[in-house]
């Protein structure tokens, strides 16, 4: 199958600063990619879906000032947490699609907020 | 999107047949039912879709009931490798999918 790569595995960061996660579909071109959120013992929840070019689009309640999306090109989106606190702490997860069939997800990021 | 209902926790012996129901009764004509698998802290791996047929990979089988109101997810002889959380989604073409619960499925030796 496809890979999606996410870039770092996990991070460490200090309450205030800014995380920057990549995503990139290695082996085919990602119209549209996807970014998640996960809460230990919990299910994985939409946060944003980007297409390439064009804003982001947020889902409600998920604050677009504060996790950035980028989506560059068709093998690589961002997501930059702000300001992180230690409620931001989770594991993020991202994916992409062609467009034309199913998505693809990366191994996820674990961000943990000190 | 439409919603799916599925057991929250299942268990299965080694060596045998692992049956994961999904109801699906909302289920829209042009929506296909996915579905992923997700082990502990990793990102969810695809398994199969369907829209009406049945369906068939290396991994797993797909029943999609004739009114496409449920479907079963057939691992046809579990290892201890496939526990995991199993997710049946509902969705279009696009790649964007919204995750319910899951079911747990804890394979035993």
């Amino acid at each position: 199958g496809a890979v999606v790569s996410q870039h770092p595995s996990w991070v460490i960061c200090k309450s205030g600063t800014s995380v920057k996660i990549e995503c990139r579909s290695l082996d085919f071109q990602a119209t549209t990619m996807f970014w998640y959120r996960q809460f230990p013992k919990q299910s994985l929840m939409l946060m944003a879906t980007s297409n390439e070019g064009s804003k982001a689009t947020y889902e409600q309640g998920v604050e677009k000032d504060k996790f950035l999306i980028n989506h560059a090109s068709l093998t690589l989106s961002t997501l930059t947490v702000t300001s992180a606190h230690p409620e931001d702490s989770s594991f993020y997860i991202c994916s992409a699609s062609a467009g034309r069939d199913f998505a693809f997800f990366g191994q996820g990021t674990r961000l943990t907020v000190v | 999107d439409a919603k799916t209902t599925q057991p929250p926790s299942m268990d299965c012996a080694e060596g045998r047949a692992a049956n994961l129901p999904c109801n699906h009764s909302t289920i829209s004509g042009n929506e296909y039912v996915y579905w992923y698998r997700q082990i502990h802290s990793q990102g969810p791996q695809y398994i199969i879709h369907g829209l009406k047929n049945n369906e068939t990979n290396e991994m797993a089988s797909l029943i999609i009931t004739e009114d496409r109101k449920s479907s079963t997810l057939i691992l046809p002889h579990a290892t201890l490798r496939d526990t995991a959380v199993y997710y049946c989604i509902l969705g279009g073409n696009t790649g964007k999918l919204i995750f319910g619960q899951g079911t747990t499925l804890q394979v035993k030796p």
